[in-house]
Protein backbone atom coordinates (compact mmCIF):
# COMPACT_ATOMS: atom_id res chain seq x y z
CA UNK A 1 0.00 0.00 0.00
CA UNK A 2 1.64 3.31 -1.08
CA UNK A 3 -0.02 5.13 2.35
CA UNK A 4 -2.10 8.05 2.62
CA UNK A 5 -1.23 10.19 -0.08
CA UNK A 6 -1.18 14.17 -0.14
CA UNK A 7 -0.93 16.27 -2.34
CA UNK A 8 0.61 19.49 -3.00
CA UNK A 9 3.89 18.91 -0.89
CA UNK A 10 4.45 22.32 -0.79
CA UNK A 11 2.15 25.22 -1.93
CA UNK A 12 3.16 29.05 -1.81
CA UNK A 13 0.02 31.17 -2.31
CA UNK A 14 -0.90 34.91 -2.18
CA UNK A 15 -3.08 35.87 0.30
CA UNK A 16 -7.12 36.08 -1.32
CA UNK A 17 -6.73 33.36 -3.25
CA UNK A 18 -8.33 29.94 -2.95
CA UNK A 19 -6.12 26.42 -1.81
CA UNK A 20 -7.24 23.16 -2.13
CA UNK A 21 -5.35 20.14 -0.23
CA UNK A 22 -5.72 17.13 -1.55
CA UNK A 23 -5.82 13.65 0.65
CA UNK A 24 -6.23 9.67 -0.91
CA UNK A 25 -6.28 7.72 2.26
CA UNK A 26 -5.44 4.25 2.56
CA UNK A 27 -7.87 2.06 1.32
CA UNK A 28 -10.30 0.14 3.33
CA UNK A 29 -10.20 2.76 6.02
CA UNK A 30 -13.16 4.03 6.84
CA UNK A 31 -11.79 7.22 9.04
CA UNK A 32 -10.16 10.31 7.46
CA UNK A 33 -9.08 13.30 9.90
CA UNK A 34 -7.61 16.80 8.47
CA UNK A 35 -4.60 18.11 11.22
CA UNK A 36 -2.92 21.22 11.34
CA UNK A 37 0.62 22.06 12.88
CA UNK A 38 2.05 25.24 13.73
CA UNK A 39 4.64 25.94 15.86
CA UNK A 40 2.51 28.10 18.01
CA UNK A 41 -0.58 25.66 18.72
CA UNK A 42 0.70 22.11 17.72
CA UNK A 43 -1.17 19.44 15.95
CA UNK A 44 -4.97 20.53 15.96
CA UNK A 45 -7.63 18.24 14.79
CA UNK A 46 -9.90 20.31 12.20
CA UNK A 47 -12.00 18.08 11.69
CA UNK A 48 -12.95 14.26 10.98
CA UNK A 49 -14.87 11.96 8.67
CA UNK A 50 -16.34 8.40 9.12
CA UNK A 51 -17.46 6.72 6.07
CA UNK A 52 -17.29 10.15 4.16
CA UNK A 53 -19.67 11.66 6.64
CA UNK A 54 -18.19 14.70 8.64
CA UNK A 55 -18.72 13.52 12.30
CA UNK A 56 -16.48 16.75 13.82
CA UNK A 57 -15.40 19.94 12.33
CA UNK A 58 -15.48 22.35 15.54
CA UNK A 59 -11.83 22.46 14.97
CA UNK A 60 -12.55 23.94 11.78
CA UNK A 61 -11.27 27.58 12.45
CA UNK A 62 -13.41 30.03 10.49
CA UNK A 63 -15.76 29.95 7.49
CA UNK A 64 -12.83 30.13 4.88
CA UNK A 65 -12.08 26.31 5.67
CA UNK A 66 -14.05 23.68 4.33
CA UNK A 67 -14.03 20.27 3.97
CA UNK A 68 -15.24 17.35 1.64
CA UNK A 69 -15.20 13.54 1.30
CA UNK A 70 -16.54 12.64 -2.07
CA UNK A 71 -15.69 9.00 -1.98
CA UNK A 72 -14.01 6.27 0.38
CA UNK A 73 -10.81 7.13 -1.77
CA UNK A 74 -10.53 11.17 -1.65
CA UNK A 75 -11.08 14.25 0.03
CA UNK A 76 -10.29 17.65 0.23
CA UNK A 77 -9.40 20.61 2.44
CA UNK A 78 -10.35 24.17 1.04
CA UNK A 79 -9.27 27.79 2.22
CA UNK A 80 -10.79 30.30 0.67
CA UNK A 81 -9.66 33.44 0.78
CA UNK A 82 -6.48 31.79 2.59
CA UNK A 83 -4.37 34.49 4.76
CA UNK A 84 -0.90 34.74 6.19
CA UNK A 85 -2.01 32.92 9.50
CA UNK A 86 -3.37 30.07 7.53
CA UNK A 87 0.37 29.16 6.85
CA UNK A 88 1.13 25.70 8.41
CA UNK A 89 1.52 22.05 7.71
CA UNK A 90 -1.51 19.86 7.20
CA UNK A 91 -1.66 16.35 7.69
CA UNK A 92 -4.09 14.08 6.50
CA UNK A 93 -4.62 10.77 8.14
CA UNK A 94 -6.87 7.85 8.08
CA UNK A 95 -8.02 5.03 9.76
CA UNK A 96 -10.19 1.87 10.37
CA UNK A 97 -12.74 2.52 12.87
CA UNK A 98 -13.38 -0.64 15.10
CA UNK A 99 -10.19 -1.76 14.13
CA UNK A 100 -6.72 -1.64 15.86
CA UNK A 101 -6.71 2.30 15.95
CA UNK A 102 -3.99 2.49 13.39
CA UNK A 103 -3.63 5.62 11.70
CA UNK A 104 -1.63 6.68 9.45
CA UNK A 105 -0.70 9.74 8.48
CA UNK A 106 0.16 11.38 5.28
CA UNK A 107 3.83 13.66 4.78
CA UNK A 108 1.65 16.71 5.30
CA UNK A 109 1.31 19.69 2.90
CA UNK A 110 3.32 23.00 3.76
CA UNK A 111 0.95 26.18 2.79
CA UNK A 112 2.42 29.41 2.71
CA UNK A 113 0.53 32.41 1.99
CA UNK A 114 2.19 35.24 1.50
CA UNK B 1 -10.49 19.98 31.11
CA UNK B 2 -9.52 17.34 29.04
CA UNK B 3 -5.45 17.87 28.15
CA UNK B 4 -2.49 16.10 27.00
CA UNK B 5 0.80 17.18 28.55
CA UNK B 6 4.00 16.81 27.75
CA UNK B 7 5.93 18.80 30.36
CA UNK B 8 9.70 18.76 28.42
CA UNK B 9 9.80 20.64 25.00
CA UNK B 10 13.08 20.29 24.56
CA UNK B 11 15.37 17.48 25.61
CA UNK B 12 18.88 16.65 25.07
CA UNK B 13 20.70 13.39 26.00
CA UNK B 14 24.47 11.61 25.07
CA UNK B 15 24.07 9.32 22.54
CA UNK B 16 24.25 6.08 23.96
CA UNK B 17 22.69 7.76 27.11
CA UNK B 18 18.98 6.69 28.04
CA UNK B 19 15.86 8.28 27.26
CA UNK B 20 12.61 9.04 28.94
CA UNK B 21 10.14 11.10 27.64
CA UNK B 22 6.92 12.18 29.70
CA UNK B 23 3.28 12.35 28.99
CA UNK B 24 0.31 12.83 31.16
CA UNK B 25 -2.90 13.33 30.36
CA UNK B 26 -6.10 14.21 32.13
CA UNK B 27 -9.67 12.12 31.15
CA UNK B 28 -12.56 10.94 32.81
CA UNK B 29 -11.48 7.63 31.66
CA UNK B 30 -8.71 5.72 30.70
CA UNK B 31 -7.77 6.67 27.38
CA UNK B 32 -5.80 4.76 24.67
CA UNK B 33 -2.68 6.04 24.24
CA UNK B 34 -0.06 6.44 22.09
CA UNK B 35 3.71 7.87 21.07
CA UNK B 36 4.24 8.67 17.36
CA UNK B 37 7.63 10.43 16.15
CA UNK B 38 8.05 12.93 13.98
CA UNK B 39 11.49 13.61 11.79
CA UNK B 40 12.07 17.26 10.32
CA UNK B 41 9.71 17.37 7.26
CA UNK B 42 8.32 14.22 7.89
CA UNK B 43 4.78 12.86 8.46
CA UNK B 44 4.42 11.06 12.18
CA UNK B 45 5.12 7.51 12.67
CA UNK B 46 3.61 5.34 14.91
CA UNK B 47 6.14 4.12 17.61
CA UNK B 48 3.82 2.66 20.06
CA UNK B 49 0.56 2.20 21.44
CA UNK B 50 -1.48 1.16 24.50
CA UNK B 51 -5.40 0.31 25.39
CA UNK B 52 -5.38 -2.76 27.71
CA UNK B 53 -3.25 -5.25 29.54
CA UNK B 54 0.38 -5.50 30.11
CA UNK B 55 1.25 -1.45 31.39
CA UNK B 56 4.18 -2.27 29.83
CA UNK B 57 4.30 -1.60 26.41
CA UNK B 58 7.38 -2.40 23.61
CA UNK B 59 7.02 -0.45 20.36
CA UNK B 60 9.32 -0.19 17.23
CA UNK B 61 12.54 1.26 17.20
CA UNK B 62 13.61 -0.28 20.97
CA UNK B 63 11.34 2.33 22.48
CA UNK B 64 8.98 1.22 25.18
CA UNK B 65 6.52 2.95 27.33
CA UNK B 66 4.85 2.14 30.56
CA UNK B 67 1.12 3.32 31.36
CA UNK B 68 1.07 3.95 35.27
CA UNK B 69 -2.70 4.34 36.02
CA UNK B 70 -2.09 6.07 39.08
CA UNK B 71 0.38 8.66 37.95
CA UNK B 72 -2.15 9.31 34.89
CA UNK B 73 0.86 8.64 33.14
CA UNK B 74 2.69 7.00 29.81
CA UNK B 75 6.34 8.09 29.58
CA UNK B 76 8.30 6.77 26.84
CA UNK B 77 11.18 5.03 27.52
CA UNK B 78 14.66 3.70 25.01
CA UNK B 79 17.81 2.64 26.99
CA UNK B 80 20.39 3.56 24.89
CA UNK B 81 19.65 6.82 22.39
CA UNK B 82 21.03 6.73 18.79
CA UNK B 83 21.80 9.94 16.55
CA UNK B 84 19.20 8.82 14.06
CA UNK B 85 16.34 9.23 17.20
CA UNK B 86 16.87 12.70 17.21
CA UNK B 87 13.71 14.08 16.41
CA UNK B 88 10.16 15.61 17.62
CA UNK B 89 7.75 12.99 19.70
CA UNK B 90 4.08 13.35 20.69
CA UNK B 91 1.69 11.84 23.46
CA UNK B 92 -1.60 11.56 21.63
CA UNK B 93 -4.82 10.23 23.44
CA UNK B 94 -8.25 8.91 22.18
CA UNK B 95 -11.13 8.98 24.35
CA UNK B 96 -12.45 5.99 23.36
CA UNK B 97 -16.35 7.16 24.52
CA UNK B 98 -16.29 10.19 23.22
CA UNK B 99 -14.83 10.82 19.65
CA UNK B 100 -12.71 8.68 17.54
CA UNK B 101 -9.83 11.37 17.07
CA UNK B 102 -6.20 11.50 18.33
CA UNK B 103 -6.29 14.69 20.66
CA UNK B 104 -1.93 15.56 20.51
CA UNK B 105 0.67 16.94 23.17
CA UNK B 106 2.78 19.80 21.85
CA UNK B 107 5.57 17.28 21.48
CA UNK B 108 9.07 17.38 23.04
CA UNK B 109 12.09 17.74 20.44
CA UNK B 110 15.05 15.78 21.04
CA UNK B 111 18.68 16.31 20.31
CA UNK B 112 21.01 14.15 20.37
CA UNK B 113 24.98 14.84 21.43
CA UNK B 114 27.97 12.55 20.19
Amino acid sequence: DAGVIQSPRHEVTEMGQEVTLRCKPISGHNSLFWYRQTMMRGLELLIYFNNNVPIDDSGMPEDRFSAKMPNASFSTLKIQPSEPRDSAVYFCASSQQGGDYGYTFGSGTRLTVV
Amino acid sequence: AQSVTQPDIHITVSEGASLELRCNYSYGATPYLFWYVQSPGQGLQLLLKYFSGDTLVQGIKGFEAEFKRSQSSFNLRKPSVHWSDAAEYFCAVVEPNSGYALNFGKGTSLLVTP
